[in-house]
């Protein structure tokens, strides 16, 4: 089955920038959908299509997707972006596969 | 807005089945346009996909859990169900029903979670 590697964990301060990984096999083939959870809330997705917004989702929230690699690119870091973000993809014999997952903390 | 509810019991014991259902709201069940799946996290950990549905009653399937795992769907009541038989203390965890994008395979909506505890 297909494999979605997240770093644990990445730390960034106020108003710098965070990345986060997402590796797979040949992963700039598919889609890459990005979640962003919250302590005690369901995930709300943040990124679709590798790098299109849903409505309400800043612009500093940005992604991009390309041979074995999905980046998830947040801007000017606010202490509110501090999350778990997941990394998903739905792979061609139509099972939903999520990454495992990466703690962002805001310094 | 489409809304979902989770609905079912907190804790079941070990080697019995979990049965969960979503209550859509909002809008039709029975859209082409949705998917309707399960997510579970246990605690302090990540997301896991259980299984998805179609309104025509398509099911998709972990196959890690296939072998213990049934979705279906109810379009008069607008719901669709889990069930997850011979449960162990590994099923813990929260349990979120969810909306998914046909065409894009995102998890648009997402029920608040609920926690089930397999425990005797």
């Amino acid at each position: 089955s297909y494999v979605l590697t997240q770093p644990p964990s990445v730390s960034v301060a106020p108003g710098k920038t965070a990345r986060i990984t997402c590796g797979g096999n040949n992963i700039g083939s598919k889609s890459v959908h990005w979640y962003q959870q919250k302590p005690g809330q369901a995930p709300v997705l943040v990124i679709y299509y590798d790098s299109d917004r849903p409505s309400g989702i800043p612009e500093r929230f940005s992604g991009s997707n390309s041979g074995n690699t999905a980046t998830l690119t947040i801007s000017r870091v606010e202490a509110g972006d501090e999350a778990d973000y997941y990394c998903q993809v739905w792979d061609s014999s139509s099972v939903w596969v999520f990454g495992g997952g990466t703690k962002l903390t805001v310094l | 807005q489409l809304q979902l509810q989770e609905s079912g019991p907190g804790l079941v014991k070990p080697s019995e089945t979990l049965s969960l259902t979503c209550t859509v709201s909002g809008g039709s069940i029975s859209s082409s346009s949705y998917y309707w799946g399960w997510i579970r996290q246990p605690p302090g950990k990540g997301l896991e996909w259980i299984g998805s549905i179609y309104y025509s009653g398509s099911t998709y399937y972990n196959p890690s859990l296939k072998s213990r795992v049934t979705i279906s769907v109810d379009t008069s009541k607008n719901q669709f169900s889990l069930k997850l038989s011979s449960v162990t203390a590994a099923d813990t965890a929260v349990y979120y029903c969810g909306l998914i994008i046909a065409a894009a395979g995102t998890v648009n909506e997402w029920g608040q979670g609920t926690l089930v505890t397999v425990s005797s």
